[in-house]
């Protein structure tokens, strides 16, 4: 069974300073995907990515991936209030069957 | 794209008994997908359903537990059998519309068992 294994679970974070989440997957996969989830909501895809070196920007977060490492990044830049909520990285397998990572409780506090 | 409804939205129910969760797609799809999400917690894969055969379930799962329907392409159903307080959680239902790697949940049904 493929493993994900997602750090920080807690990240406190002042509005304007940046911070990363790591995604540490454990078998080989194509498939790394980000998704935002708040409180009582479902999940929000925000990145999709498919190949190594794969990098995608939108807004104040940035995600890359690189394969060989099993390793997965959301890079958060001048964080903003709006941004708090739990982000989530997810692996999937040539099946489409989902393994998420424990998720990363974001607060960006003024 | 694919939009996914779920019923229903949330339910208290008695220990003991079953509930079942109802996921309508707007489009035809192989595969539909069942997750629950314990409190405080992240996404588990209780099973695969495709239209035609019987479910797959991952470890720590059992079809006597969570029975699965998936009469045509569109329509699945997950029930939550002979429910304890430990079955508490959001389950939600999930499809790949095939013609993109993007992968759609639904909006989720939250059960309180009590």
């Amino acid at each position: 069974e493929l493993k994900v294994e997602q750090n920080p679970l807690f990240l406190s974070m002042q509005e304007g300073k940046n911070y990363t989440i790591y995604c540490n997957y454990s078998t080989t996969s194509d498939r790394l995907y980000w998704y935002r989830q708040d409180p009582g909501k479902s999940l929000e895809s925000l990145f999709v990515l498919l190949s190594n070196g794969a990098v995608k920007q939108e807004g104040r977060l940035m995600a890359s991936l690189d394969t060989k490492a099993r390793l997965s990044t959301l890079h958060i830049t001048a964080a903003v209030h709006d941004l708090s909520a739990t982000y989530f990285c997810a692996v999937a397998n040539t099946g489409n069957q989902f393994y998420f990572g424990t998720g990363t409780s974001l607060t960006v506090i003024p | 794209s694919a939009v996914i409804s779920q019923k229903p939205s949330r339910d208290i129910c008695q220990r003991g008994t079953s509930l079942t969760i109802q996921c309508q797609v707007d489009s035809q799809v192989t595969m539909m997908f069942w997750y629950r999400q314990q409190p405080g917690q992240s996404l588990t894969l209780i099973a695969t359903a495709n239209q035609g055969s019987e479910a797959t379930y991952e470890s720590g799962f059992v079809i006597d537990k969570f029975p699965i329907s998936r009469p045509n392409l569109t329509f699945s159903t997950l029930t939550v059998s002979n429910m304890s307080p430990e079955d508490s959680s959001i389950y939600l239902c999930s499809v790949n519309d095939g013609s993109s790697y993007e992968q759609y949940f639904g909006p989720g049904t939250r059960l309180t068992v009590t």
